[in-house]
């Protein structure tokens, strides 16, 4: 049981350049959510899916894009890269129905844009 | 909007120190509260959570929490600390608001320990 897992866990962009962050789980969840983790910020939330084929803003959407076309994947696209954006992503799930229910986290990817 | 505040930014001990992470939620309702670590470049994981019963939750490696309602608190405790506990912890509460039960972190307590 692999749990969540982030592709890839390191990447270096140019400004301006377009990438793709893929995050799968093999636990069935419904829910899924992008955060970034900065130094002192704590995790941020940046987009959320509550289910195949919808998706919504977090705290920090701008710059970001999303997309769940299948309820394992949660996929999250920077169209143009910019320095701000340099940060170690996360994904996480979790089941849905049932608020009392605990979020399981990928390894992270760290991205940097240079 | 909820929101989490963690006390400290930075934690020193000595190995066999005890430990103590505050934290204090903006919620006045139901709250669902945990707390997660990270250790070095690795990804979260939860220490212990708390939903409602016992305000007093155990969780992994040694460490509990209290869950004090009328002070909107949470804080983590370890009575003797050892080397490997150095990592960094964050708070969360879920949020009941609009994002799903999303969570929202503190800006989380580094714990260095020396052995």
């Amino acid at each position: 049981n692999a749990g969540v897992t982030q592709t890839p866990k390191f990447r270096v962009l140019k400004t301006g350049q377009s990438m793709t962050l893929l995050c799968a789980q093999d636990m069935n969840h419904e829910y899924m959510y992008w955060y970034r983790q900065d130094p002192g910020m704590g995790l941020r939330l940046i987009h959320y899916s509550v289910g195949e084929g919808t998706t919504a803003k977090g705290e920090v959407p701008d710059g970001y894009n999303v997309s769940r076309l299948k309820k394992q994947n949660f996929l999250l696209g920077l169209e143009s890269a910019a320095p701000s954006q340099t940060s170690v992503y996360f994904c996480a799930s979790r089941t849905g129905g049932q608020m009392n229910t605990e979020a399981f986290f990928g390894q992270g990817t760290r991205l940097t844009v240079v | 909007a909820q929101s989490v505040s963690q006390h400290n930014h930075h934690v020193i001990l000595s190995e066999a120190a005890s430990l103590e992470l505050g934290c204090n939620y903006s919620y006045g309702g139901t709250v669902n509260l945990f707390w997660y670590v990270q250790y070095p470049g690795q990804h979260l994981q939860l220490l212990l959570k708390y939903f409602s019963g016992d305000p007093l939750v155990k969780g992994i490696k040694g460490f509990e929490a209290e869950f004090i309602k009328s002070k909107f608190s949470f804080n983590l405790r370890k009575p003797s600390v050892q080397w490997s506990d150095t990592a960094e912890y964050f708070c969360a509460v879920k949020d009941y608001g609009g994002s799903q039960g999303n969570l929202i972190f503190g800006k989380g307590t580094k714990l260095s320990v020396k052995p």
